[in-house]
């Protein structure tokens, strides 16, 4: 199966502030790689696919990069709703597999 | 509108069973990959299960293999999670999920494994 490694766990940051969170693969995905959002309480809702294309409805502050094995979500500049967990998910095979989640916290 | 309606959930004895069903609406049915994933409370999530559109071919965790079945019935546009021998460690709410990528969810239905 294919491991995915987020980092950081928990990221605090403030309102404004630029942010990216990694995720690594064992092993090369050739970007089938996705990312959400989970609001506490709520369905994870999703981001990037493909790497790097944007969801539509999702803000352009929200952007993916990566190919291979490495992949980074960033947040352009953070805003109130933007706190909460984001996951990875890769579906190059199955059994897909998450990332472990970052939560992205008030500083 | 897509909509993704999860039903099913509930308290069960470990080793009972249980089957959960997905009814979607909105959308055409029967071409989507469907998916269940799960959350155990206060963990991350968990891809548990996909079924292709015709239902020919299913895909497993191997936390959950030879005890859970996806099925779906494409005429009633519903996905079902048939959940046997189940285990405290089964404890999470299980969400419906559409698509290779998790493009929409349900709101998720709670399944509690405890004696």
């Amino acid at each position: 199966d294919i491991q995915l490694t987020q980092s950081p766990s928990t990221l605090s940051a403030s309102v404004g502030d630029r942010i990216t969170i990694t995720c690594r693969a064992n092993q090369t995905i050739n970007g089938w790689l996705a990312w959400y959002q989970q609001q506490p309480g709520k369905a994870p809702k999703l981001l990037i696919y493909q790497a790097s294309t944007l969801e539509s409805g999702v803000p352009s502050s929200f952007s993916g990069s990566g190919s291979g094995a490495e992949f980074t979500l960033t947040i352009s500049s953070l805003q109130p709703d933007d706190f909460a967990t984001y996951y990875c998910q890769q579906y190059h095979s199955y059994p897909s597999t998450f990332g472990q989640g970052t939560k992205l916290e008030i500083k | 509108e897509v909509q993704l309606v999860e039903s099913g959930g509930a308290l069960k004895q470990p080793g009972g069973s249980l089957r959960l069903s997905c009814a979607a609406s909105g959308f055409t049915f029967s071409i989507y990959v469907m998916n269940w994933v799960r959350q155990a409370p206060g963990k991350g999530l968990e891809w548990v299960s996909a079924i292709t559109g015709s239902g020919s071919t299913a895909y497993y965790a191997e936390s959950v293999k030879g005890r859970f079945t996806i099925s779906r019935d494409n005429s009633k546009n519903t996905l079902y999670l048939q959940m046997n021998s189940l285990r405290a460690d089964d404890t999470a709410i299980y969400y419906c999920a559409r698509e290779e990528v998790l493009d929409y969810w349900g709101q998720g239905t709670l399944v509690t494994v405890s004696s």
